[in-house]
């Protein structure tokens, strides 16, 4: 059974850092592209960054060059750096496998989240 | 403001036929994207029910089914059932963002 476990979420200042964890298992963690995915209550769903079985990362415009996502295959881990966080990243954030059919990407499997909080 | 536009919400008796449409742009649905859809039920994550266009992931019942027209797409609910109240979120890659877009998500009610 897939299995997505995020942690590291939590209250912070803005301006500050914070580093979440997904803890993957039930699947060859090495195959697969994995994203993070956000939600407020506010906007509803927001794919915030992914990354590629080769290592290669994707960032929406609003965390561009302040979120950096990475994973460490040998032990089955996601990770989402934030820095220079805004009240606006307020969130519960999901960690999410994604598979493919004919080159076309899709979701499959989410963790439970993690709450980050930022606090003005 | 989302870039996929969704209904805020649909409702239907038990047994009554909903749609939840999808609306997007050239430059994702009609760009030749695939349309993905999601459930939330209360105080749960998000829950792959339709992938690429019409396609269900195992154990999904087939009274849920997706279609495709030009930049828009449509999620389909055939007698609905009280279980079936939950959020749906339709999902496609835009070319110009480059990222995989959301729409803003339908509330169904089962009345």
């Amino acid at each position: 059974e897939v299995q997505l476990v995020e942690s590291g979420g939590g209250l912070v200042q803005r301006g500050g850092s914070l580093r979440l964890s997904c803890a993957a298992s039930g699947f060859t963690f090495n195959k697969y592209a994995m994203h993070w995915v956000r939600q407020t209550t506010t906007k509803g769903l927001e794919w915030v960054s992914g990354i590629g079985v080769a290592g290669d990362t994707y960032y929406s415009v609003s965390v561009k060059g302040r979120f950096s996502i990475s994973r460490a295959n040998a032990k089955n881990s996601l990770y989402l750096q934030m820095n220079s966080l805004r009240a606006e990243d307020t969130a519960v954030y999901y960690c999410a496998r994604s598979d493919h059919d004919f080159g076309q990407y899709y979701f499959d499997s989410w963790g439970q989240g993690t709450l980050v909080t930022v606090s003005s | 403001q989302s870039v996929l536009t969704q209904p805020p919400s649909v409702s239907g008796a038990p047994g009554q036929r909903v749609t939840i449409s999808c609306s997007g742009s050239s430059s994702n649905i009609g760009a030749g994207h695939g349309v993905n859809w999601y459930q939330q039920l209360p105080g749960t994550a998000p829950k792959l029910l339709i992938n690429v266009n019409n396609n269900r992931p195992s154990g999904v019942p087939d009274r849920f089914s997706g279609s495709k027209s030009g930049t828009s797409a449509s999620l389909a609910i055939t007698g609905l059932q009280a279980e079936d109240e939950a959020h749906y979120y339709c999902q496609s890659f835009d070319s110009s963002l480059s990222g995989w877009m959301f729409g803003g998500g339908t509330k169904v009610t089962v009345l």
